[in-house]
């Protein structure tokens, strides 16, 4: 079976504030892809990133840092001078080789950024 | 090119009524997910397809949800008779999936059903 835990149900920062998110994940397959999602208070679920249980190497992308570890089974996503624009629920997300083409999602954390 | 089209955006239906919901996949992806979302039960997947075919079902709540896939290019999510209880964000999704894990899921606006 496969599970992904966002511990962090809600989290409140002021802007400019630096802030990171908690994912964590269990599963038995070797390969496998994690993902991250962002769905702003408009509704619609936008992609943010993937990556691939053979590559371990960390990824920015502007004021966003993700950082994998499979020792720790953890795929944290940092944000970086926080922007009111950032609040959104964030979700992580797993898709295994032996999860029949799903992604096991998490349940979300919250992001509220305070001008 | 265009993403995931759900249609229609908004359903305001009465108890007993039929609702069907309609997605466009992206072109080239062959997977599709249809999923509910709520404040209560978080975001639910319904059935997913790959090729057109049903693989699991498992997550359609009970015999008044149906789902279908007649080509690589549209599926229906259809209730018959809607209750109150389903009023939820619907969403369609799609991925491409080549043997191994399933690569991002590409989501559509979501359909915000009310049933009153």
């Amino acid at each position: 079976a496969q599970k992904v835990t966002q511990a962090q149900t809600e989290i409140s920062v002021v802007e400019k504030e630096d802030v990171t998110l908690d994912c964590v994940y269990e599963t038995r397959d070797t390969t496998y892809y994690l993902f991250w999602y962002k769905q702003p208070p408009s509704g619609e679920l936008v992609f943010l990133i993937r990556r691939n249980s053979f590559d371990e190497q960390n990824e920015i992308s502007g004021r966003y840092s993700w950082n994998f570890q499979k020792s720790t089974s953890s795929f944290n996503f940092t944000i970086t001078a926080s922007q009111v624009v950032d609040s959104a629920v964030y979700f992580c997300a797993l898709s295994g080789n032996t999860n029949a083409g799903k992604s096991t999602f998490g349940d979300g954390t919250t992001l509220t950024v305070k001008p | 090119d265009a993403g995931v089209i759900q249609s229609p955006r908004h359903e305001v239906t009465e108890m007993g009524q039929e609702v069907t919901l309609r997605c466009k996949p992206i072109s080239g992806h062959n997977s599709l997910f249809w999923y509910r979302q709520t404040m209560m039960r978080g975001l639910e997947l319904l059935i997913y397809f790959n090729n057109n075919v049903p693989i699991d079902d498992s997550g359609m709540p009970e015999d008044r949800f149906s789902a279908k896939m007649p080509n690589a290019s549209f599926s229906t999510l259809k209730i018959q008779p809607s209750e109150p209880r389903d009023s939820a964000v619907y969403f369609c999704a799609s991925s491409l999936t080549s043997g191994g894990p399933s690569y991002e899921q590409y989501f559509g606006p979501g359909t915000r059903l009310t049933v009153t």
